[in-house]
């Protein structure tokens, strides 16, 4: 079945920095997701990004499908993005990465 | 518009007892996923329904576990004789339409087995 990989594993920011999470995965794709685990469990939808590029709010995503890889951009970092970053493929089902786990710290 | 509804959020069984997990997906939807998060994991994916039917099961443990998606109703995740490996988070998702789609999660049910 197909790989998903994320980098980096784990990454700890000082509140107000930029950061890039990365996607890889093996196989071509339809869907791919990228969701936040926030410190109390829950999982946020944050983009549905088969490919190309979307924005909302301090956070960015694009994917190049071609290449196959995704990558997450978050600026001016906060506390409160503190968690766990999924990304998630659909290989009938949807595959999840490991995860990056981030820590802003004030 | 509510979200994915999961119940309980947090379940205690004791070994050899039986686990029921509900998931009532968004308005609107009419396919369910249910996965599992062991700690320190990503989700791993375990079953794809839709209303009364079972479309992909390739993830369930072939013994003890079971999933319904009844016409009407909340979908269930069935855990029979419950044994510690069992204790994990278990998360619910639904989308609007079949494979590939968003799919949207509930909160998830996080079960301890004592």
């Amino acid at each position: 079945g197909i790989q998903v990989e994320q980098s980096p594993p784990d990454l700890i920011l000082q509140e107000g920095a930029n950061s890039t999470l990365r996607c890889n995965f093996s196989d071509s794709v339809n869907n791919l997701q990228w969701f936040h685990q926030n410190p109390w469990g829950q999982l946020i939808n944050l983009f549905y990004i088969p490919s190309g590029t979307k924005q909302n709010g301090r956070l960015s995503a694009t994917t190049v499908a071609t290449e196959r890889y995704s990558l997450l951009y978050i600026s001016s970092s906060q506390t409160t993005d503190s968690g766990v970053y999924f990304c998630a493929v659909d290989d009938t089902p949807l595959v999840f990465g490991k995860g990056t786990r981030l820590s802003v710290i004030a | 518009n509510a979200g994915v509804m999961q119940n309980p959020r947090h379940l205690v069984r004791r070994r050899g007892q039986e686990a029921r997990l509900r998931c009532s997906p968004m308005k609107g939807h009419s396919h369910v996923y249910w996965y599992r998060q062991l700690p320190e994991e990503g989700l791993k994916f375990m079953v794809y329904l839709q209303k009364e039917n079972i479309i992909d099961e390739s993830g369930m443990p072939k013994e003890r576990f079971s999933a319904e998606f009844p016409k009407e109703g909340p979908s269930i995740l069935r855990i029979q004789q419950v044994v510690r490996g069992d204790s994990a988070a278990y998360f619910c998702a639904s989308s609007y339409r079949d494979q590939p789609y968003e799919q949207y999660f509930g909160p998830g049910t996080r079960l301890t087995v004592t």
